[in-house]
């Protein structure tokens, strides 16, 4: 099966880098996504790594080692509407599904 | 349509009663999923469609739940003799494809039903 861990909350100040981490134990997957989901919203898609290493986008940028089980979102030049919770899923093999960890709630600070 | 929809926004029952929610999700998509979010906790999977079939039913929590799919688009899914414990927000998505893991099968979210059982 798979678990996936995140911390529950984190805090940063607005202009700082955050970094939230994902870990898995998970018999195998397809990729990894991240997704950022507003208060009362629906999640939206951020970032998405199959092999390991960094994918960046723009001041978004996702790490994945498949070998350590874990992954991270990187946030730079924090934003006030950067608070939000960030989703870690997994695609796993054979399975047209998604399992996500339970999510980090990050709240931005002036 | 620009995005997933879906609809109701919000739904409030009593306990017993059925309830249906609709998905109309991005025109063009063939995958479609069921999930639903739990107050403080992750999203959990119910349903994948892949055209009008269900080939993964296996996260639909018991047989007061079910769903269906008609002409490749929308989707309702169907909760009968509704419990307290079923109270979450419901959430579709859709994707080009289906998960395989090609940026073509990410998967979109709508903005999600909230179900409040009394």
């Amino acid at each position: 099966g798979q678990n996936i861990d995140q911390p529950t909350e984190m805090t940063a100040t607005e202009g700082a880098i955050v970094q939230i981490n994902c870990t898995y134990q998970t018999s195998g997957f397809n990729g990894l996504f991240w997704y950022q989901q507003h208060a009362g919203e629906a999640p939206t898609f951020l970032s998405y790594n199959v092999l390991d290493g960094l994918e960046e986008k723009g001041r978004f940028s996702s790490f994945l080692s498949r070998s350590k089980g874990y992954s991270y979102l990187l946030l730079k030049e924090l934003q006030m509407k950067d608070s939000a919770s960030y989703l870690c899923a997994v695609s796993p093999y054979n399975t047209d599904k998604l399992i996500f960890g339970t999510g980090t709630r990050l709240q931005v600070f002036p | 349509g620009a995005g997933v929809s879906q609809s109701p926004s919000n739904k409030v029952t009593e306990k017993g009663k059925d309830v249906e929610l609709r998905c109309d999700p991005i025109s063009g998509h063939t995958a479609l999923y069921w999930y639903r979010q739990s107050l403080g906790q992750g999203l959990e999977f119910l349903i994948y469609f892949q055209g009008n079939s269900a080939p993964d039913k296996s996260g639909l929590p018991s047989d007061r739940f079910s769903a269906e799919r008609t002409g490749g688009s929308v989707s309702t899914l169907t909760i009968q003799r509704t419990q307290q414990e079923d109270s979450a927000v419901y959430l579709c998505a859709s994707s080009l494809e289906g998960t395989s893991g090609v940026d073509s099968d990410t998967q979109y979210f709508g903005p999600g039903t909230r179900l409040t059982v009394l």
